[in-house]
């Protein structure tokens, strides 16, 4: 059973443009949501993180948006960059636990 | 401060072969978890293991197999090799279960099988 569900599973984006990738979560006891970006070659990292009694949180470019009621959340990566062409993972916690559920990842490709 | 070590880097084996992943993690970090990578699968969770204890497992066959070290270093087995076993591995530490604290992955293992 997939408790984080991740859509798309890929994105083409022209440089400039704004890149927006889903999240949705079953299990209402995760209570901290974060993105990890991943180059290839590379393992993921942390890239921005939210916890449910935000509804956004914004650093730079990337910014998370959260829906508690629906339980989903979304990441909005503005002035999109080729340098920004990497896969995204939405991940899922909650606090009695080390270790995050993870989404299917995206696959993002920015042109320039 | 080292981030999370994983030896080797690529690897090639034979189906049938059995292969030993390692994974050093953050100093004092106690948790160590496994995932297998695949092209449209996403990170798919292999095991957990924190204080040399198994505590959580993801839903694969017991070829897949891992352990943990008093120093917290890992190591992970797969028996048997398949072809479909051929995946980027990945691990990744944790040091607190708290609200905000993450997990720092290593920059994995490629395995081909042929």
């Amino acid at each position: 059973q997939q408790q984080v569900k991740q859509s798309p599973q890929s994105l083409i984006v022209q440089k400039g443009g704004i890149s927006i990738i889903n999240c949705a979560y079953e299990n209402t006891a995760f209570d901290y949501f974060p993105w990890y970006q991943q180059f290839p070659g590379k393992g993921p990292a942390l890239l921005i993180a939210i916890r449910p009694d935000v509804s956004e949180k914004k650093e730079g470019r990337f910014t998370i948006s959260f829906n508690k009621s629906a339980k989903q959340f979304s990441l909005h990566i503005m002035d999109s960059q080729p340098g920004d062409s990497a896969t995204y993972f939405c991940a899922a916690k909650s606090g009695g636990s080390y270790i995050p559920t993870f989404g299917r990842g995206t696959s993002l490709i920015v042109h320039p | 401060k080292a981030g999370v070590t994983q030896t080797p880097r690529y690897l090639i084996k034979t189906r049938g072969q059995q292969v030993t992943l390692s994974c050093s993690p953050i100093s004092g970090h106690r948790s160590v978890s496994w995932y297998q990578q695949t092209p449209g699968q996403g990170l798919q969770f292999l095991f957990e293991y924190f204080s040399e204890t198994q505590r959580n497992k993801g839903n694969f066959p017991g070829r897949f197999s891992g352990r943990q070290f008093s120093n917290s270093r890992s190591e992970m087995n797969v028996s048997t090799l398949e072809l479909g076993d051929s995946a980027l591995y990945l691990c990744a530490s944790s040091g607190n279960r708290g609200w905000g604290t993450e997990a720092f992955f290593g920059q994995g293992t490629r395995l081909t099988v042929v």
